[in-house]
């Protein structure tokens, strides 16, 4: 168990909708990080929070938007959903913004129809 | 930018044999970290072992160990003594040595390693 709690576990949804992710970093991390494994891009990084503040923006589409709120859980939430945006969307965390190594979720699958 | 390549799409291992999974990478930055993660069908990404740059000793986990080249930009995985449960996907990552921007991993393709009984 990496500590890391992602929710849901899995979304089936159909194109054009809005769907939001939500992910708690393990006690003590501060950063929070977006992933998206999919079988033609395999894992891209899309964006980092660190501390309620934003980071770093990786090949994150416009369509897609982040937050971390003070506890610290974060939200991606995607909208306007196009089938190209299956795939299996991990978060990351670790207590600082760089040197320490970065624990996984299990993420969430999301497929749309 | 940061590229990082895994060559080998698949590998395949005999129980209790010895496998190298190879990663080069591409950087033009002194000081990094380098990883490796094991993908298992439970799709988890669990860490296995990571690298300093600035360290030239190579990293060793139990059974698993790297052959960091940082001249050659090569970071290939070592498992010794195989074992059903090594079987999964095996992802080689980056990441720049100080925070912002750099602070994200940059992964290579994977490489599916399937262990024999």
């Amino acid at each position: 168990d990496s500590g890391v709690t992602q929710t849901p576990k899995h979304l089936i949804t159909a194109t054009g909708q809005r769907v939001t992710l939500r992910c708690s970093p393990r006690s003590g991390d501060l950063s929070v990080y977006w992933y998206q494994q999919s079988l033609d891009q395999g894992l891209q990084f899309l964006i980092q929070y660190y501390n309620g503040e934003e980071r770093a923006k990786g090949n994150i589409l416009e369509r897609f938007s982040a937050q971390q709120f003070p506890d610290l859980h974060s939200e991606l939430n995607l909208s306007s959903l196009e089938l190209g945006d299956s795939a299996l969307y991990f978060c990351a965390s670790s207590v600082g913004s760089s040197n320490q190594p970065q624990h996984f979720g299990d993420g969430t699958r999301l497929s749309i129809l | 930018a940061q590229t990082v390549t895994q060559s080998q799409p698949e590998m395949s291992v005999q129980e209790a044999e010895t496998v190298t999974l190879s990663c080069t990478y591409d950087t033009s930055e002194s000081d990094y970290y380098l990883f490796w993660y094991k993908q298992p069908p439970s799709r988890q990404m669990i860490l296995v072992i990571r690298q300093e740059a600035y360290k030239q000793q190579n990293a060793t986990e139990n059974r698993f160990s790297v052959n960091f080249q940082k001249a050659a930009k090569s970071f290939s995985l070592k498992i010794s003594d195989s074992q059903l449960g090594d079987a999964a996907m095996y992802f080689c990552a980056y990441r720049g040595w100080d925070g912002g921007s750099q602070g994200n991993l940059i992964f290579g393709k994977g490489t599916k390693l399937s262990v024999k009984p």
